[in-house]
């Protein structure tokens, strides 16, 4: 079946520096969703990217649509503390019954 | 508007007992959706509602787990007998619809059994 690879696994950044990561695929997405979850909470929705190539915007966060449908990459600009967490990507499958697959996630941690 | 509402947040029960959780989705959301998060990993879909006709519960573990959405709104999640491996975070998503819909997520029940 359809799965999505993250990377990095997790990662220690300095406050103030940029983040980058990405997810990965064999098969193609027509839609990538980049979500946030927070410890004891459930995921939430940053950015939906519905357009190969598309590049979308929230905040200090930035995300693309890779050209081939089988990628996307979210980045994050001057991180914070509050940027800790894990961050998943996920999209629906393009075969058989309509569900959301989600990637291994990226656990950010911030140093101050 | 209030967010999709879980409960118990936490539940530390026995291996064999049963164990059940409830969610009720946001608002005028029709589909409604259950997922299993293993430690370390994302999210896995066990059941998803539209109204109250589950249209996919291929991922549902049917000889210990069950699920009703007897009115199309609130939700219960079932394990009966519970295992040690079903030690994990349960989330509840809802979404207007189903294709294309945001999917807006509850904080979770995290179950230990020990």
């Amino acid at each position: 079946g359809q799965q999505l690879n993250q990377s990095p696994q997790s990662m220690f950044i300095q406050e103030g520096e940029d983040v980058s990561m990405n997810c990965t695929s064999s098969s193609i997405f027509n839609t990538w969703l980049w979500y946030k979850q927070d410890p004891g909470e459930g995921p939430v929705l940053l950015i939906a990217l519905y357009k190969a190539g598309e590049l979308t915007s929230n905040g200090r966060l930035t995300a693309q649509f890779g050209i081939t449908r089988k990628d996307s990459f979210l980045n994050i600009s001057a991180s914070i503390p509050s940027d800790v967490g894990i961050y998943f990507c996920a999209g629906p499958t393009t075969s058989g019954t309509y569900k959301y697959i989600f990637g291994t996630g990226t656990r950010l941690k911030v140093l101050a | 508007e209030a967010g999709v509402v879980q409960s118990p947040r936490y539940k530390i029960i026995e291996k064999k007992q049963p164990v059940a959780f409830w969610c009720n989705p946001i608002s005028g959301h029709n589909t409604l959706y259950w997922y299993l998060q293993n430690l370390g990993q994302g999210p896995e879909l066990l059941i998803r509602y539209e109204n109250e006709e589950a249209v996919d519960d291929s991922q549902l573990p049917k000889d210990r787990f069950s699920a009703e959405r007897l009115k199309g709104v609130d939700s219960t999640l079932k394990i009966q007998p519970a295992e040690l491996g079903d030690s994990a975070v349960y989330l509840c998503a809802s979404s207007r619809g189903t294709s294309g819909d945001t999917q807006y997520f509850g904080p979770g029940t995290r179950l230990t059994v020990l």
